[in-house]
């Protein structure tokens, strides 16, 4: 079993659709968790932390169970721009440092 | 301010060279981490350095691959006597300290010929 978990997609909506991804992960040890983007053959780059309250930034909705170990990622009026891969980033600090995680990525695509 | 810079951005070599990927983090941190990517797949953790010390490696295969990040100039990945499965993009990340999220540079697409 892979220690994170996704959907690989793709999800193809319209513009102005909501849309969310889910992530499962296997270590209960785990500390911290992050949503990533990555671009076609880019860098990932980090959308947001996730927090066991939840968290909002713009049209970017992070949630936390950390009970069913499992993270999902809301996504409001979908621009094209949001046509990417997210991957689901977990870190186990029990390590004494951040060993992050990778999923596999789920692939959105936007359409007009 | 500078990201995480890499170098070379593509690099080709045929079965049996060296490859040598150059990291220097974005500044102020001292912390660097290496990833792969290989194809349809997600990222892997290789290693963790800080400044002349390894600190994990327990991502990086047995044999052929080593790190380094000396007291002056950037973080080193090489890989000895590259073969056709190590064909991937090589990332890497910094952070100001150890559990501060990473930043990752543009990376390196290594193809062996």
């Amino acid at each position: 079993r892979k220690e994170v978990e996704q959907d690989p997609g793709p999800f193809n909506v319209p513009e102005g659709a909501t849309v969310a991804f889910n992530c499962t992960y296997s270590n209960s040890a785990s500390q911290s968790f992050f949503w990533y983007r990555q671009d076609c053959r880019k860098e990932p780059k980090l959308l947001m932390s996730v927090y066991s309250s939840g968290n909002e930034d713009g049209r970017f909705t992070a949630q936390l169970n950390r009970a069913s170990q499992y993270i999902s990622l809301l996504i409001r009026d979908s621009k094209l721009s949001d046509s990417a891969t997210y991957l689901c980033v977990v870190n186990t600090l029990n390590t004494g440092f951040q060993k992050l995680v990778f999923g596999t990525g789920t692939r959105l695509l936007v359409s007009p | 301010n500078a990201g995480v810079m890499q170098n070379p951005r593509h690099l080709v070599r045929r079965r049996g060279q060296e490859a040598r990927l150059r990291c220097s983090p974005m500044k102020g941190h001292s912390h660097v981490y290496w990833y792969r990517q290989l194809p349809e797949e997600g990222l892997k953790f290789m290693v963790y350095l800080q400044k002349e010390n390894i600190i994990d490696e327990s991502g990086m295969p047995k044999e052929r691959f080593s790190a380094e990040f000396p007291k002056e100039g950037p973080s080193i990945l090489r890989i000895q006597q590259v073969v056709r499965g190590d064909s991937a993009a090589y990332f890497c990340a910094s952070s100001p300290r150890v559990n501060q999220p990473q930043h990752f540079g543009d990376g390196t697409r290594l193809s062996i010929l």
